[in-house]
């Protein structure tokens, strides 16, 4: 199984800060990344797919890249609706889908 | 619209069987690969269970032999049957529905319920 380690795993910011959150495969994964984000109490939001791809609807200062076993998610100016837990989720090799850890977003 | 809505969670002793159900509207659940995944309090995210559309059916090693995914297509329903339920299995269920990666290869979850609570405990 491929594993997904995120980093890091809390980071405070303030609104308007960049963000950049990043997620490393075991193994090269071909850009089959999704990003989602989780609010408390909530079922888990797509914002990216194929590493880049914005999912329709999503604001564009979210922003997705990498290659091989590295990625990023960036939030470029950070929005009070924008704290919450982010998680990468791999579908090069499946089953099984495998997910990062998280990563816990926090206002400064 | 494309909803889901879990519905079957709840308390459940060690060893115990629950059946949750996924009710799909605005498209049709046997023409999608279909997963449920769990998250126990305060964890991450962890795959638990796929079908796909041609009925092909896989698990985490963690359920393998104890959990049963399934779909009545005239319902528009996905199911996943629980049984012999551990501590460890407490968690809330979400059913996600799974999307091709044209660009790419692979699915990933684009529309996912609200989720359901199951709690193992005597």
């Amino acid at each position: 199984d491929i594993q997904m380690t995120q980093s890091p795993s809390s980071l405070s910011a303030s609104v308007g800060d960049r963000v950049t959150i990043t997620c490393r495969a075991s193994q090269g994964i071909s850009n089959s990344l999704a990003w989602y984000q989780q609010k408390p109490g909530k079922a888990p939001k797509l914002l990216l797919y194929a590493a880049s791809r914005l999912e329709s609807g999503v604001p564009s200062r979210f922003s997705g890249s990498g290659s091989g076993t590295d990625y990023t998610l960036t939030i470029s100016s950070l929005q009070p609706e924008d704290f919450a837990t982010y998680y990468c989720q791999q579908y090069y090799s499946t089953p099984p889908i495998t997910f990062g850890q998280g990563t816990r977003l926090e206002i400064k | 619209e494309v909803q889901l809505v879990e519905s079957g969670g709840g308390l459940v002793q060690p060893g115990g069987s629950l059946r949750l159900s996924c009710a799909a509207s605005g498209f049709t659940v046997s023409s999608n690969y279909m997963s449920w995944v769990r998250q126990a309090p305060g964890k991450g995210l962890e795959w638990v269970s796929v079908i796909y559309s041609g009925g092909s059916t896989y698990y985490a090693d963690s359920v393998k032999g104890r959990f049963t995914i399934s779909r009545d297509n005239s319902k528009n329903t996905l199911y996943l049957q629980m049984n012999s339920l551990r501590a460890e299995d407490t968690a809330v269920y979400y059913c996600a529905r799974d999307i091709m990666d044209y660009y790419g290869s692979g699915s990933f979850n684009d529309y996912w319920g609200q989720g359901t609570l199951v709690t193992v405990s005597s």
